[in-house]
């Protein structure tokens, strides 16, 4: 299967604790975000990156939050000092920017579902 | 800014019945992308949909049609003779076009849980 996949799928830690969550995209895709999503909400954009270049990051980005793509290819997320309102699934996507309307379409992973007790 | 509302939470009906499910989106740009995506119960959103703001044509796939009327900026979606398969929760979502010609980050709806009853 050559879909986005994300590591660890569950995690759960105790507050203050760091973590960290791995995606890797479709192997041709340049273009990697991450997004948030809690429970009964739509996503909610993070970040995203055009090979190793961090683009955009939203304000829903505290300090505590990091994202890296040192190589172009996989991603991380690392959270410092977790809360508990960091609980929830955190969903990465990649895309292709060939120009066209494809460029558009965002293929979405499992997720990496959180729980900070 | 851009906002996307989904004002149906939850709709149910029974299969075979038709349903549609409404969106309605705001963006002060003149070229945007408008998507659908389903969310079944395993969690993974798969994508059904894309369409430019230039191209206000409906389309239809099987079961699944689009109606997209930049008037009333609205974005719906219609599924004729409803499964119990399509239940799932179905998310709208809006994309500005960004400088590189790839999308920047969606804004999505906060989604209409969709139940087919047998």
């Amino acid at each position: 299967d050559t879909g986005v996949s994300q590591n660890p799928r569950h995690k759960i830690t105790k507050r203050g604790q760091n973590v960290t969550f791995r995606c890797d995209p479709i192997s041709e895709h340049n273009r990697l975000y991450w997004y948030r999503q809690t429970l009964g909400q739509g996503p909610e954009f993070l970040t995203y990156f055009q090979n190793e270049a961090q683009l955009e990051k939203s304000r829903l980005l505290s300090d505590r939050f990091s994202a890296e793509r040192p190589k172009g290819s996989f991603s991380t997320l690392e959270i410092q000092r977790t809360e508990q309102g960091d609980s929830a699934m955190y969903l990465c996507a990649s895309s292709v920017t060939s120009g066209g309307p494809a460029s558009y379409e965002q293929f979405f992973g499992p997720g990496t579902r959180l729980t900070v007790l | 800014a851009q906002k996307v509302t989904q004002a149906q939470t939850e709709i149910s009906v029974v299969e075979k019945e038709d349903v549609t499910l409404d969106c309605v989106y705001e963006t002060r740009d003149t070229t945007y992308y408008l998507f659908w995506y389903k969310q079944p119960p395993s969690g993974e959103l798969v994508f059904l949909i894309r369409r430019n703001s230039f191209d206000e044509q409906n389309e239809i796939s099987g079961r699944y049609s689009w109606n997209f009327q930049k008037s009333t900026s609205s974005f719906n979606f219609t599924i004729t003779a409803s499964q119990v398969v399509d239940s799932a929760v179905y998310f709208c979502a809006l994309s500005e076009a960004s400088t590189g010609g790839g999308a920047d980050g969606l804004t999505f709806g906060k989604g209409t849980h969709l139940i087919i009853q047998p």
